[in-house]
């Protein structure tokens, strides 16, 4: 059964960079089928998509965010990490990452998310 | 603002069906058969109930359905049962440079 766990700091400060890793297991993240991506959820909000990647490291980035986002792959930890920069409190949310299969654009396997706070 | 507009709230009696739209534009719901549904309970990641339109993914109760007309999606709940009571989200694709678009979510209340 495939798994992703989140994993990171749960507090980062205003103007840093917030770095989360997403493990994957029963699974791997190098199969040709799937893109990877990330997604949050601001306290009682709606859900936001942060980006994808591939294994090759193709990426697609929000727009809104995408010139703070960073996604990249490791594929011998079979992981893959997001780093968002210059941080402030409206980055404060639960990161989710999760699989998407190329044929259908759909998110059908979730990590259980992970809380980050942004505040000094 | 969201991409995609959905109602705030919806609520129906046990046993009745409820339907929620999914308002989008002629770069999104309209131009892909790529809109999905999402059902969210309180402290829980979503979870995957309707995909390219109307498609279940195995384990998921045909009491769900969706549907599209133009650039409108809906989930259609028949039959509500109580464990249906969350928060419903559709998401569509918007061609490669938006790529992903989320609605706003829509809080499902079985009285």
């Amino acid at each position: 059964q495939l798994q992703l766990q989140e994993s990171g700091p749960g507090l980062v400060k205003p103007s840093e960079t917030l770095s989360l890793t997403c493990t994957v297991s029963g699974g791997s993240i190098s199969s040709s089928s799937y893109y990877w991506g990330w997604i949050r959820q601001p306290p009682g909000k709606g859900l936001e998509w942060i980006g994808s990647i591939y294994y090759s490291g193709s990426t697609y980035y929000n727009p809104s965010l995408k010139s703070r986002v960073t996604i990249s792959v490791d594929t011998s930890k079979n992981q893959f990490s997001l780093k968002l920069s210059s941080v402030t409190a409206a980055d404060t949310a639960v990161y989710y990452c999760a699989r998407l299969p190329l044929a259908a654009v759909i998110f059908d396997y979730w990590g259980q998310g992970t809380l980050v706070t942004v505040s000094s | 603002q969201s991409a995609l507009t959905q109602p705030a709230s919806v609520s129906g009696s046990p046993g009745q069906s409820i339907t929620i739209s999914c308002t989008g534009t002629s770069s999104d719901v309209g131009s892909y058969n790529l809109v999905s549904w999402y059902q969210q309970h309180p402290g829980k990641a979503p979870k995957l109930m309707i995909y390219e339109v109307s498609k279940r993914p195995s384990g998921v109760s045909n009491r769900f359905s969706g549907s599209k007309s133009g650039n409108t999606a809906s989930l259609t709940i028949s039959g509500l049962q109580a464990e249906d009571e969350a928060d419903y989200y559709c998401c569509s694709y918007a061609g490669s440079s938006t790529f992903l678009v989320f609605g706003g979510g829509t809080k499902l209340t079985v009285l």
